[in-house]
């Protein structure tokens, strides 16, 4: 149990495209939603918390026009990177909170390229 | 305040032998700390968690210790096996903060055969 998945895997897109990255809860319900931002061999950096139905909360000094967050169900939150830039390049990871749970579950995570 | 400290940043050791990975944290109001596991170009696994009422806690090869007193909690692997090579992190968190996790830098686990 307790699985989170991603899609896509990863993705090349030209800079100044959209690109729309979904994060699912399988098989638990996910009032809370988290998005990280990890660049090669560093630690996991949030980027946003998403709490279902409401508006995502931006952690310092995250743009929260460029990177869309929408967690429109207790089982789907999208992260959409605006207007992609080559520094936009990065591993982007969710997780899901179980609700009543302190537990995050991860998802396996997303490369972008943007060329 | 919201700063967890791990080492060694890097950390070999040999197949059969025990990893040791710390972590210190600053926030008293953190009231739990897991532990993930992390291979190249996946997300992270949680290993094993533990809350501040217990000083330890094992599962299978993994076993947390912790110290409230000092502020700090480690990973112990037992029997480190080639498979366990990965980056380890720790976390933690607590309802002041939103349950949102404050991770540490991470640790590069080599288990050489």
């Amino acid at each position: 149990g307790a699985v989170v998945s991603q899609h896509p895997s990863w993705v090349i897109c030209k800079s100044g495209t959209s690109v729309k990255i979904e994060c699912r809860s399988l098989d638990f319900q996910a009032t809370t939603m988290f998005w990280y931002r990890q660049f090669p061999k560093q630690s996991l950096m949030l980027m946003a918390t998403s709490n279902e139905g409401s508006k995502a909360t931006y952690e310092q000094g995250v743009e929260k026009d460029k990177f869309l967050i929408n967690h429109a169900s207790l089982t789907l939150s999208t992260l959409t990177v605006t207007s992609a830039h080559p520094e936009d390049s990065s591993f982007y990871i969710c997780s899901a909170r179980d609700s009543g749970r302190e537990t995050q579950y991860f998802g396996p995570g997303t490369r972008l390229l943007v060329l | 305040q919201q700063q967890v400290k791990q080492s060694p940043q890097s950390l070999i050791v040999q197949k059969g032998g025990i990893s040791i990975i710390n972590c210190a944290y600053e926030n008293t109001a953190f009231d739990y700390f897991p532990w993930y596991q992390q291979f190249p170009g996946k997300g992270p696994a949680l290993l094993i968690a533990i809350r501040p009422d217990v000083s330890e806690k094992k599962e299978g090869r993994f076993t947390i210790s912790f110290n409230k007193s000092a502020k700090q909690f480690s990973l112990h692997i037992m029997d480190s096996q080639p498979g366990d090579s990965a980056t380890y992190f720790c976390a933690a968190s607590g309802i002041t903060s939103g349950s949102r996790l404050t991770f540490g830098e991470g640790t590069q686990l080599t288990v050489n055969p």
